[in-house]
């Protein structure tokens, strides 16, 4: 059981790249989320997904664009990188209760310099 | 605006001690609050969470503890064990937004 993979670890990107962070459950979670954690902060909430076809914004989602086609995966798309982008990108899942009441599943991460 | 807080960045304890992380909120429409633990290079794990209507949760080793007047939580670990040694993030919810608190690194020393 995998729980939630991200892809990739790491990245370095040159400003006005594009670039898409995979996430991927295999829990079959309603619920799918994107956080950024920038250093000495906590995490912030960028999108979030109830269900395939279904997003909204989070806290922080200028810059990012988001989609949900499978319950499995919901990609996180970045058009035009910035360095104010740079921080690491955590993917989480959780089940039909949603955010709180169902306990939410993380992926590692991935570690995103925007040069 | 920084509704959650965690005042303290970094705590150390003795192993077999009690270890006390603290958080303050701002926002009274919070109704459920959660405490995640996580450890380098991995993603937050969770750990205890509490509902508004409550003002204590005991998991094992783990109690929350809620003070909603003061708009406070708290989170005992007893006894302390060096493998809890991580950064301890608290969470708040209010209506499908949640946020986190900055994380206190907790090391506990054997």
């Amino acid at each position: 059981n995998a729980g939630v993979t991200q892809t990739p670890k790491f990245r370095i990107l040159k400003i006005g790249q594009s670039m898409t962070l995979q996430c991927t459950q295999d829990m079959n979670h309603n619920y799918m989320y994107w956080y950024r954690q920038d250093p000495g902060m906590g995490l912030k909430l960028i999108y979030y997904s109830v269900g395939a076809g279904i997003t909204d914004k989070g806290e922080v989602p200028n810059g990012y664009n988001v989609s949900r086609s499978t319950t499995e995966d919901f990609p996180l798309r970045l058009e035009l990188a910035a360095p104010s982008q740079t921080s690491v990108y955590f993917c989480a899942s959780s089940g039909p209760t949603g955010m709180g009441t169902d306990t939410q599943y993380f992926g590692p991460g991935t570690r995103l310099t925007v040069l | 605006d920084q509704q959650v807080k965690q005042n303290s960045p970094s705590l150390s304890v003795q192993e077999g001690r009690i270890s006390i992380l603290n958080c303050d909120y701002t926002n009274s429409m919070f109704d459920y609050f959660l405490w995640y633990k996580k450890y380098p290079a991995e993603g937050p794990t969770f750990l205890i969470s509490i509902s508004s209507i409550k003002d204590k949760n005991e998991d094992g080793r783990f109690t929350v503890f809620l003070n909603k007047s003061a708009k406070h939580l708290s989170l005992h670990i007893v006894p302390s064990q060096p493998g809890d040694s991580a950064v301890y993030f608290c969470a708040a919810i209010n209506n499908n937004d949640m946020r986190f608190g900055a994380g206190t690194r907790l090391t506990v020393k054997p």
